[in-house]
C-alpha cells in the first residue's frame, strides 16, 4: 500500500491568508522532502529535513519521525505561490512521493 | 547549479509506436532515475541508475526498458507503448541515493508523452 498519505489533494487561498499541507506516514521515514511543480513543469527543491523544522520566507517545514507526519505551511500566500507540492520521503534508494496537493491562490 | 536537461518536452506516438525520452545532467552525479507522475499517484519511479552501464528496477517498471550509456546519459525506452503509459515523466539525479543526504534530487523539466 502506499507510504505516503498526502493532503488535501486541493486547496483554494486568498491572498494573504496561509494554510498547512500534510503528510502522514505509514513506516518510519529518516527524511523528507518538500517540492513545489512550477509552471513549466519543473520540480523546485523546496526543502529537506531530517527532523525538526525549517523555515523560508513565506513557508515552514516540520518534520516529525517518530509520530510519522510532515507539514508545509504557507503563509501570506502570493498568487505566484499557485501549484502542485508534493511531499517525498526517503527510502534507501529513492524518494516515495505523496500524490501532491494542487493549490489554487486567488486574487 | 545542477542542471539536468531532458528531450524531447513533448511527444506524441501511437499504441505499438516506439519511443526513447533523453536524460542528460552536466552535475556529475552519480545517480540518475526516471519517475512518471500521473494524477493521483504523485510521482512514482520506473528505474534508476548508479552509474554507466548500471541499471536499477524502480517501482514501475513493466512496459519500460532504461539504458545509462555514460556518466550523463540515462534513457528511457518504450519499445511498444501503449496507452497506459501516457504520462509526464521527469529525469533527476542526485550524487547520493535519492533523499539520503542534504544534496537532494534535481529534476528535468518533465516530458509529456501521449500514447494515442
Amino acid at each position: 500500500g502506499d507510504q505516503v498519505e498526502q493532503s488535501p489533494s486541493a486547496l483554494s487561498l486568498h491572498e494573504g491568508t496561509g494554510s498547512a499541507l500534510r503528510c502522514n506516514f505509514t513506516t518510519t521515514m529518516r527524511a523528507v522532502q518538500w517540492f513545489r511543480k512550477n509552471s513549466r513543469g519543473s520540480l523546485i527543491n523546496l526543502f529537506y529535513l531530517a527532523s525538526g523544522t525549517k523555515e523560508n520566507g513565506r513557508l515552514k517545514s516540520a518534520f516529525d519521525s517518530k509520530e510519522r507526519y510532515s507539514t508545509l505551511h504557507i503563509r501570506d500566500a502570493q498568487l505566484e505561490d499557485s501549484g502542485t507540492y508534493f511531499c517525498a520521503s526517503s527510502g534507501s534508494w529513492q524518494l516515495i512521493f505523496g500524490s501532491g496537493t494542487q493549490l489554487t491562490v486567488m486574487p | 547549479e545542477a542542471a539536468v536537461t531532458q528531450s524531447p518536452r513533448n511527444k506524441v506516438t501511437v499504441t505499438g509506436g516506439n519511443v526513447t525520452l533523453s536524460c542528460r545532467q552536466t552535475n556529475s552525479h552519480n545517480y540518475m532515475y526516471w519517475y512518471r507522475q500521473d494524477t493521483g499517484h504523485g510521482l512514482r519511479l520506473i528505474h534508476y541508475s548508479y552509474g554507466a552501464g548500471n541499471l536499477q528496477i524502480g517501482d514501475v517498471p513493466d512496459g519500460y526498458k532504461a539504458t545509462r550509456t555514460t556518466q550523463e546519459d540515462f534513457f528511457l525506452l518504450l519499445e511498444l507503448a501503449s496507452p497506459s503509459q501516457t504520462s509526464l515523466y521527469f529525469c533527476a539525479s542526485s550524487d547520493a541515493p535519492g533523499g539520503a543526504s542534504q544534496n537532494t534530487l534535481y529534476f528535468g523539466a518533465g516530458t509529456r508523452l501521449s500514447v494515442l
